[in-house]
């Protein structure tokens, strides 16, 4: 159990609303992400953190912002919420560099409507 | 650029037949992780192995077996004996050694049903 919390896990929001995510860690991990997952498209990254207040881009950031100001709590914000953006979504942690593996939250189902 | 391609999109076999899920990744590195994982019913994501570029030794875990190839660069997964509790939707992915914070790029996934 790699102590990974996701909140809420279940939204239904309407579009042009904004909508924060929680990803919340129990052990210090370096590493932190954010994906979304669609039918047929498997697990695609939003965002990821390597440090606090240290982030960058994924393949799918269009509509997302992310924060961490500190090292337990990544947040995952669409500024204004699309029907596009419905989906699963999943944070996971990885244990860093050389091991590369990753471990992933339980998921939040979002629907914008 | 790295890629992961799992070209069977469902397979449904008949519980105690084997099974196996192909996975063909492409990469320009030369030091990389491959993964699996399995995504039951219920959601989670479930990290099942891990396997380094440099250790071609095919890995067994029970019913579970893997099977790493440079030369055709593939990472086949087979289940013996499957299981109606090994149905689930199957990922695999790659990593590069030195990829930027480790980031890690998913095939689609093989959804696997077996049938009572």
């Amino acid at each position: 159990d790699a102590g990974i919390t996701q909140s809420p896990r279940h939204k239904v929001t309407e579009t042009g609303t904004p909508v924060t995510l929680r990803c919340h860690q129990t052990e210090n991990h370096r590493y932190m992400y954010w994906y979304r997952q669609d039918p047929g498209h498997g697990l695609r990254l939003i965002h990821y953190s390597y440090g606090v207040k240290d982030t960058d881009k994924g393949e799918v950031s269009d509509g997302y912002s992310v924060s961490r100001s500190k090292t337990e709590d990544f947040l995952l914000t669409l500024e204004s919420a699309t029907s596009s953006q419905t989906s699963v979504y999943f944070c996971a942690i990885s244990l860093g560099q050389g091991y590369n593996e990753q471990f992933f939250g339980p998921g939040t189902r979002l629907t914008v409507l | 650029a790295q890629k992961v391609t799992q070209a069977q999109t469902e397979i449904s076999v008949v519980e105690k037949e084997d099974v196996t899920l192909d996975c063909v990744y492409e990469t320009r590195d030369t030091t990389y992780y491959l993964f699996w994982y399995k995504q039951p019913p219920s959601g989670e994501l479930v990290f099942l192995i891990r396997r380094n570029s440099f250790d071609e030794q095919n890995e067994i875990s029970g019913r579970y077996s893997w099977n790493f190839q440079k030369s055709t660069s593939s990472f086949n997964f087979t289940i013996t004996a499957s299981q109606v509790v090994d149905s689930a939707v199957y990922f695999c992915a790659l990593s590069e050694a030195y990829s930027s914070a480790s980031k890690i790029i998913f095939g689609s996934g093989t959804r696997l049903s077996i049938r009572p």
